[in-house]
């Protein structure tokens, strides 16, 4: 099976710009992750999607930051207006249930905000 | 709130020897589940090892055992026979149990690079 897959693998904005992040989890994965890792820190939970709904996004840093998951299958995340403390690396995990089952990572979308 | 901390930023271990990465987690709770993730470069992050807390025995998968001493809030990873694939990002987790709904939010640990030299 097509593990988890995140657009774009880096991506390099200026201060002031808009990016958007996609997530693809693996299909039949109601349950999708985003989490940042920024520099040389430790990796952060942002936000919890099952299906199309969010379940838990108490780790969205402000409201620069909007995820939405349409339609339940992939997922977007977009920075508006980047700042340059949003710079690291976007993870991106699904599983299958929410607890129990296995957390199947994507490779991470390095973000640079310059 | 829980958190977790990983005091070894890097570590370098000879290929064919062992390491061992360190990881201590502060938490009130009695029942949680603790996890080693290894990140190669540019590479998904995979499950290394997994461990409930109220189970007293070490979990081990091949090379990669574990040294959990709940008391003292450790959870240690140890790799024997060190193979240049295990060259990675080592990240140590934290998640609740499952009671009431609760998700996989996983609370990650800073990392520890671990280099295997030829």
């Amino acid at each position: 099976e097509a593990g988890v897959t995140q657009f774009p693998s880096h991506s390099v904005i200026e201060k002031g710009q808009t990016v958007t992040l996609r997530c693809d989890p693996i299909s039949g994965h109601d349950n999708l992750y985003w989490y940042r890792r920024v520099m040389g820190k430790e990796i952060k939970f942002l936000l919890h999607f099952v299906k199309e709904s969010k379940q838990d996004e108490s780790g969205m840093p402000n409201n620069r930051f909007l995820a939405e998951r349409t339609g339940g299958t992939y997922s977007t995340l977009k920075v508006q207006p980047a700042e340059l403390e949003d710079s690291g690396v976007y993870f991106c995990a699904s599983s299958q249930y929410k607890g129990t089952s296995p957390l199947h990572f994507g490779n991470g979308t390095r973000l640079t905000v310059t | 709130a829980q958190t977790v901390t990983q005091s070894q930023p890097e570590m370098s271990v000879q290929e064919a020897e062992t390491v061992t990465l360190s990881c201590t987690y502060d938490t009130s709770e009695s029942d949680y589940y603790l996890f080693w993730y290894k990140q190669p470069p540019s590479r998904q992050m995979i499950l290394v090892i997994r461990q409930e807390a109220y189970k007293q025995q070490n979990a081990t998968e091949n090379r990669f055992s574990v040294n959990f001493q709940k008391a003292a809030k450790s959870f240690s990873l140890k790799i024997s026979d060190s193979q240049l694939g295990d060259a990675a990002m080592y990240f140590c987790a934290y998640r609740r149990t499952n009671y009431g709904g609760a998700t996989n939010k996983l609370i990650f640990g800073t990392g520890t690079l671990l280099a295997v030299q030829p």
